[in-house]
């Protein structure tokens, strides 16, 4: 069945760090891959999407490649500030089946 | 746009009691999700309906779960009787069309005691 690997946390950095958040997957076909993101009493928020394979999401300064070869999808930012708080889950959806498998999700915290 | 109303927030009951959870998706969204989050984990799907008919209710123990979507809009989850490993936190998300992004309520977190 889909599964989805995330890098452990809890994460801390500084501000202004270069953040990566590694995020592995395994699916049938080809699936649609996601980031999503919970920031403190919120509800989960789209982050960015990649629909097929060399495909870049991007929003807020975050950005993921869809690498079909590595069956991968990082999550990196060049410049961390300490909005950027927040636990983010990579997520996918296979091709015909719309429900979307998490993964475990990742607590990242910026200090000033 | 007004987004995925959740209620309760918060709910706190004895094991074997019964509970009820409440979402109202956005305005002109047909499909509409129930997941369940455990601690530390990322959210499982219980139940996905279009419109009103459930077509995916696979991952949801039926011998103590129900749901229903009443016109194909608001939708409650219930849960008789609960126990301690019931214990999460519920989201209810809701897309305008198969293929479109999911937008999440802030979820209702149960605690079974």
């Amino acid at each position: 069945g889909d599964s989805v690997t995330q890098m452990e946390g809890p994460v801390t950095l500084s501000e202004e760090a270069f953040l990566t958040i590694n995020c592995t997957y395994t699916a049938t076909g080809y699936p649609s891959l996601f980031w999503y993101v919970q920031y403190p009493g919120e509800g989960l928020q789209l982050l960015l999407k990649a629909t097929k394979a060399d495909d870049k999401g991007s929003n807020k300064g975050f950005e993921a490649t869809y690498r079909k070869e590595t069956t991968s999808f990082h999550l990196e930012k060049g410049s961390v500030q300490v909005s950027d708080s927040a636990v983010y889950f990579c997520a996918l959806t296979s091709f015909g089946n719309e429900k979307l498998t998490f993964g475990t999700g990742t607590r990242l915290t910026i200090i000033p | 746009e007004a987004g995925v109303v959740q209620s309760p927030r918060y709910k706190i009951i004895e094991k074997k009691q019964p509970v009820a959870f409440w979402c109202n998706p956005i305005s002109g969204h047909n499909t509409l999700y129930w997941y369940r989050q455990n601690l530390g984990q990322g959210p499982e799907l219980l139940i996905r309906y279009e419109n009103e008919e459930a077509v995916d209710d696979s991952q949801l123990p039926k011998d103590r779960f129900s749901a229903e979507r009443l016109k194909g809009v608001d939708s409650t989850l219930k849960i008789q009787p609960a126990e301690l490993g019931d214990s999460a936190v519920y989201l209810c998300a809701s897309s305008l069309a198969r293929d479109s992004p999911l937008h999440f309520g802030n979820g209702t977190r149960l605690t079974v005691t």
